[in-house]
């Protein structure tokens, strides 16, 4: 069974500049959630999505925005880049919304701004 | 809103050695508590969760933790370190009405000594 598959894996992007991470959850699972990690702030969720929807949001500004797809995928924006949102980018599924269920989590994305 | 606190940003243990890391969580409501860890350039593993069973959890990886309400902790153990154990570990809190949003700690940067 194929894991939590985000892409790409690696990003450089300049000041201002938009960027689309992608992430493809295992086969089943319905739950989509992001979180950005950096060293300074460690783990933080941006945003979960189930069917489609988005069922919870972290404290992040509205350039940071999602959606997620009828096939589960799931994709986040981030709009106006600047460079503190360089970070890995996380993706975890789960096969329902239940918050003892185990989440899954993908390589991440390492999105460089300069 | 529920936190977590991990003391230590950094444990040294020698091989063959006791790892013991440390996690206290604050939430109103009773919790679901996980611990991942995380190698280098690598997205989360989950190494074990308490979900309102056994106080006691075992892992994978021969990893346990032991939910103590009293004292609102979950510590980490591993009866002996091996070189393969060296990683960062996260843990991390989630409850009811959350839907899918972990909470994390700041992590621990566990390294084994030869």
């Amino acid at each position: 069974k194929a894991g939590v598959t985000q892409t790409p894996r690696y990003l450089i992007k300049t000041r201002g500049q938009q960027v689309t991470l992608s992430c493809s959850p295992i086969s089943g699972h319905r739950s989509v959630s992001w979180y950005q990690q950096t060293p300074g702030q460690g783990l933080q969720f941006l945003f979960e999505y189930f069917s489609e929807t988005q069922r919870n949001k972290g404290n992040f500004p509205g350039r940071f925005s999602g959606r997620q797809f009828s096939n589960s995928r799931s994709e986040m924006n981030v709009s106006t880049l600047e460079l503190g949102d360089s970070a890995l980018y996380l993706c975890a599924s789960s096969w329902n919304q239940n918050p003892n269920t185990e989440a899954f989590f993908g390589q991440g994305t390492r999105l460089t701004v300069v | 809103a529920q936190s977590v606190t991990q003391l230590g940003s950094h444990v040294s243990v020698s091989e063959g050695a006791l790892v013991l890391l440390r996690c206290n969580y604050s939430s109103s409501v009773p919790p679901y508590l996980f611990w991942y860890v995380q190698y280098p350039n690598q997205g989360l593993q989950l190494l074990l969760k308490y979900t309102s069973a056994a106080t006691l959890v075992k892992g994978i990886n021969g990893f346990e933790a032991e939910f103590k309400k009293s004292e609102t902790s979950f510590h980490l153990t591993k009866p002996s370190a091996h070189m393969s154990d060296a990683a960062e570990y996260f843990c991390a809190v989630s409850v009811a009405g959350s839907a899918r949003q972990l909470t994390f700690g700041s992590g621990t940067q566990l390294t084994v000594l030869p």
